[in-house]
């Protein structure tokens, strides 16, 4: 199975900061990858497909890139309502889909 | 409107079985992909099952011969049938419609979920 790897597993920023966050995957998916939101007690939500893909309705603000093995999740400006925990997926051809194990992003 | 409720999850007894629903409105859940995710109390999400529109299905390795998935056309409706449960797949159960994020290309995503239902496996 591919294993997906973030980075960090949690990061503290202040609203307005610009916030990164890297998923590697064990091996070439092309840009099969997804990212999803989760806030606490909520349910994921799609943000990104095709690894750079924005979902209808995702503030522009949000942006991923890469391909292969290595992928970034960028929020330029965090806002309030960001604070949450964000997973990449590997979407590759056939299942068995993974995901990473998740980047909680906290107020500073 | 797309949607997906999610029911049946329950407390189990170590080695029962369960089944839980998944029924959709505003899409035909066979002219779809549906998938399981599950997610155990503080932990990250991890892909279960799929039920391709065409009719295939795939497992996680982790339930692979305890679980199946299912779809009934009349219903618009996936089940997930779980046996010889254990304390490791307590979580909540999520579906969500999996689609491809372009037409014809193969990545397929989760783009509409269910708020999930709990299924608890203690003595």
């Amino acid at each position: 199975d591919i294993q997906m790897t973030q980075s960090p597993s949690s990061v503290s920023a202040s609203v307005g900061d610009r916030v990164t966050i890297t998923c590697r995957a064990s091996q070439g998916i092309s840009t099969w990858l997804a990212w999803y939101q989760q806030k606490p007690g909520k349910v994921p939500k799609l943000l990104i497909y095709g690894a750079s893909s924005l979902q209808s309705g995702v503030p522009s603000r949000f942006s991923g890139s890469g391909s292969g093995t290595d992928f970034t999740l960028t929020i330029s400006s965090l806002q309030p309502e960001d604070f949450a925990t964000y997973y990449c997926q590997q979407a590759n051809s056939f299942p068995p889909w993974t995901f990473g194990q998740g980047t909680k992003v906290e107020i500073k | 409107e797309v949607q997906l409720v999610e029911s049946g999850g329950d407390l189990v007894q170590p080695g029962g079985s369960l089944r839980v629903s998944c029924a959709a409105s505003g899409f035909t859940v066979s002219s779809d992909q549906v998938s399981w995710v599950r997610q155990a109390p503080g932990k990250g999400l991890e892909w279960v099952s799929v039920i391709y529109s065409g009719g295939s299905i795939y497992h996680a390795e982790s339930v692979k011969g305890r679980f199946a998935i299912s779809r009934d056309h009349s219903k618009n409706t996936v089940y997930l049938q779980m046996n010889s449960l254990r304390a490791e797949d307590t979580a909540v159960y999520y579906c969500a419609r999996t689609r491809p994020g372009v037409p014809g290309t193969p990545g397929l995503y989760m783009d509409v979920w269910g708020k999930g239902t709990t299924v608890t496996v203690s003595s």
